[in-house]
Order: structure tokens, then sequence, then C-alpha cells
């Protein structure tokens, strides 16, 4: 079974902070995604990244970014925290780009 | 607690009935499609997917039905239990990208 885990369930930040979202999965996937997830909303995209050391913007960038060392960890990184980014944060992989995402549980994350 | 799902539809059934969640996709060029369950507190959970090429795929218990001239998708859960209960979201991947469109989701509850 495909594992997909994150460093936090929860966790509160306050304003200006930075924060780090660790992502990690156990399948040698080469493909790594980070979602954010609100009320109303659909999943958005926030990053995307094909290999290591490589990414690509998804459709809300703005405020994120990410880092990928190695190729079962993503990291999603809030550079200065702030309210609008309180949100579930959800991190996915996959074999090929085009294949089933595997999602991890999610770290709900407050902005304070 | 959870935020996600406060404005969702919801389907409620009774046990042992069967239940029909729907999905109507945006993109005619989309040719990959999933469903996901999301419990409560929990990352979305991989159920069934299906291709452009099929109309129908069944898996334990759920059937996936693809119209394309609609652009409709459905779940069918077969005996509906109590640990059925969760949000149901779509998934629909655009031909030739990575990218994938989901939908906002549907609650399902499930009445004893």
């Amino acid at each position: 079974d495909v594992k997909v885990t994150q460093s936090s369930r929860y966790l509160v930040k306050r304003t200006g902070e930075k924060v780090f979202l660790e992502c990690v999965q156990d399948m040698d996937h080469e493909n790594m995604f980070w979602y954010r997830q609100d009320p109303g909303l659909g999943l958005r995209l926030i990053y995307f990244s094909y290999d290591v050391k490589m990414k690509e913007k998804g459709d809300i960038p703005e405020g994120y970014s990410v880092s990928r060392e190695k190729k079962e960890r993503f990291s999603l990184i809030l550079e200065s925290a702030s309210t609008n980014q309180t949100s579930m944060y959800l991190c996915a992989s996959s074999p090929t780009p085009a294949d089933t995402q595997y999602f991890g549980p999610g770290t709900r994350l407050t902005v304070l | 607690g959870e935020s996600v799902g406060l404005h969702l539809p919801t389907l409620s059934v009774q046990e042992g009935d069967n239940s029909i969640i729907n999905c109507a996709y945006s993109n005619s060029a989309s040719d990959y499609f999933i469903w996901y369950k999301q419990e409560s507190g929990k990352g979305p959970q991989f159920i069934i997917d299906i291709r452009s090429n099929m109309d129908k795929r069944q898996g334990q218990r759920v059937t996936v039905l693809l119209n394309k001239t609609v652009k409709h998708l459905s779940l069918q859960i077969a005996a509906t239990q109590p640990g059925d209960s969760a949000v149901y979201f779509c998934a629909e991947l655009i031909s030739g990208t990575y990218k994938y469109i989901f939908g906002t989701g549907t609650r399902l509850k499930v009445l004893a």
C-alpha cells in the first residue's frame, strides 16, 4: 500500500512566521503534489514536483515555495504566513504525472 | 473541527440501501476520472477510477458510470453501510496534462 505521511496534523502559527510543511512517501514515486482544500472549493494545486530538485507552479503558487532535495520528501514553505493561508494542506504522490494520486492525511494550518 | 464540507450538498440514505452520487465534469478533453472518499479529519482515499474508453467499471460494492455525451460521472454504492459516511468527490484529468480538476464533493450520511 502507498503511504504518504505529513509531519503535522494540526499547526497554529502567527502572521509573518515562516512555516514548513513536510511530506514523505514510501513508494518511490517520481511525482509529488501540494494542494490546499477550502470549504466550497475543490482541491487547488499549489506546486508540483516531477523529480528531485524539479518543480512547477500550480494554480495558486503565490506566497508559497517548495523544496524537493530527496525523492521521498516534498516540503511546502510559507515564507511569511498570512491569515488567508489558513487552510487544510494535502500532499499527494503518484508514479507518473497522469496516474492516480495518493494523498496524505492533511495538515490543518491556522494562521492567527 | 473540520471545516471541509461545510457547504456541501448532502445525500442521506438508509443503511442497506443503494447510494448514487453524481458529478458533472467540466472538460470534454478529460480522459481519466477518479472517485475519492474523504472522512472527517483524513486525507482523500482512492475508491475507483475509470478511463474515457469505458462507460462502466465495477469494484467491491462500488460502480462508476461515465456518460461522455453529457459529461456526467456517477458513483453507485451498494448496500450502504455506516462506514460509508464521508464526503465523496470526483476528479478529472485533462488529457495530456498532469492537472486534475477536483469537484467540491457530496456528503453522504448513512442513517441507521
